[in-house]
């Protein structure tokens, strides 16, 4: 079985602009969620999606958003970018039925100069 | 808040035994995950206790104990490659949202 992919790998963006992030899951996993890891703030929460639905969300501004679509791809977009976006952002998938067991993407690292 | 509480580094010698510790919140604890997670790599799920007690996979087992709101990582028969950062992870009132610790990483030396 395929893992977890994101696209793309590494981003380098301007302050102000925005950014589209990309998640396709394991085949036949329903939920996908979005971290932000950081060296400072470590491995943060951003938002859970199943079946096309929100279902929980971490405490980031309004700039960070997300959805997810009927195949269960998920994209996040992150507007107005500052130099604190810069972080790896991970997306993991899991069958939906409980959070504990999730399986990680290798990333996007995103550079905001 | 929701927070959790593990050592920030760990130093062992190959082949001998190491205890990583989590101590979390407990008001509306759900359960507790162990993640690995080498440099430059992705987290990948290591093990889960719901219940009291311990889940042996192979040479890493995780312990729990809901009276003491503690949890901890076991790693026997260390290898150089168990060089990493480890995060215990929570999820609280049933959510589907995990919270992760700001991870210890452990260094084994030969």
């Amino acid at each position: 079985k395929a893992g977890v992919t994101q696209t793309p790998r590494y981003l380098i963006k301007t302050r102000g602009q925005q950014v589209t992030l990309s998640c396709s899951p394991i085949s036949g996993h329903r939920s996908v969620s979005w971290y932000q890891q950081t060296p400072g703030q470590g491995l943060q929460f951003l938002f859970e999606y199943f079946s096309e639905t929100q279902r929980n969300k971490g405490n980031f501004p309004g700039r960070f958003s997300g959805r997810q679509f009927s195949n269960s791809r998920s994209e996040m977009n992150v507007s107005t970018l500052e130099l604190g976006d810069s972080a790896l952002y991970l997306c993991a998938s899991s069958l939906g039925d409980s959070p504990y067991e999730q399986y990680f993407g290798p990333g996007t690292r995103l550079t905001v100069t | 808040g929701q927070s959790l509480e593990q050592p920030s580094e760990v130093t062992a010698v190959e082949g001998a035994i190491v205890q990583i510790n989590c101590t979390y919140q407990t008001s509306g604890f759900y359960g507790l995950s162990w993640y690995q997670q080498h440099d430059g790599g992705a987290p990948t799920f290591l093990s889960y206790n719901g219940l009291d007690g311990l889940e042996e996979t192979g040479r890493f087992s995780s312990f729990l104990s809901r009276s003491d709101s503690y949890g901890y990582l076991l790693l026997q028969e260390l290898q150089m490659k168990d060089s990493a950062s480890y995060f215990c992870a929570v999820s609280y009132d049933s959510s589907y949202k995990l919270i992760f610790g700001s991870g210890t990483r452990l260094l084994v030396r030969p």
